[in-house]
């Protein structure tokens, strides 16, 4: 069964700290693996997609790696701000028709100052 | 702004009736999903419609239902309505060749 885990569940940060978001995925075939954000009571908004090839790819202050042989992403942000607080969700994507995605159930991101 | 449209943004009805939530795609976007996100949950698949049919099926329950349009929107209708039934309900379309979707602000459903 394609499954995506994401951890931590939750994380608590300082602002202006950095911080890394774990994405493991058992989906195969395998086509691209996405990271969305998620403000609260708001619909995600795709931040990176990383296709096979790709192993890093940055937007911003947010950098995210793929490891295909271990399929493991991770979503770095970098000097994390307020606005940073929300969820963030990884989601994998298979080859063939139909856009068959498999989301994970999100890190719950929150930054205090 | 993503292009979805979703309406309505609240809404609040008694447990027992029937509510119609409705979508509009991005414009020249064929696909359309419904997800239902319950409180600190995650987001879970109800189903996905491809140019009027129905593409694939998630966990939507038998008292649910959905259809989409020849102008693309979708409607999902949610029957007999339950306490647990209380969620926002995101509506997405997206690019079926990138794999993106596209969400709406959702619909907040409540149920007393």
């Amino acid at each position: 069964k394609n499954q995506v885990e994401q951890s931590p569940q939750s994380l608590i940060i300082l602002e202006g700290k950095n911080c890394t978001l774990q994405c493991n995925y058992t989906v195969s075939p395998f086509s691209n693996l996405r990271w969305y954000k998620q403000d609260t009571g708001r619909g995600p908004v795709s931040l990176t997609i990383m296709t096979f090839s790709e192993n890093t790819k940055s937007n911003g202050r947010y950098t995210a790696t793929l490891d295909a042989d271990t399929k493991q992403s991770s979503l770095h942000i970098t000097a994390s701000q307020l606005s940073d607080s929300a969820s963030y969700i990884c989601v994998v994507r298979e080859t063939g028709g139909g856009n068959k995605l498999t989301f994970g159930t999100g890190t719950q991101l929150k930054v205090e100052l | 702004d993503s292009g979805v449209t979703q309406t309505p943004k609240h809404l609040i009805t008694a447990t027992g009736q029937r509510v119609t939530l409705r979508c509009s795609p991005r414009s020249g976007d064929l696909s359309v999903y419904w997800y239902q996100q319950s409180l600190d949950q995650g987001l879970q698949f109800l189903i996905q419609y491809y140019n009027g049919e129905e593409r694939a099926k998630g966990n939507i329950l038998e008292r649910f239902s959905a259809q989409q349009f020849p102008d693309l929107h979708s409607e999902l209708n949610l029957s007999s309505l339950e306490l647990g039934d209380s969620a926002l309900y995101f509506c997405a379309s997206g690019g079926v060749n990138t794999g993106e979707l596209f969400f709406g602000e959702g619909s907040r459903l409540t149920v007393l």
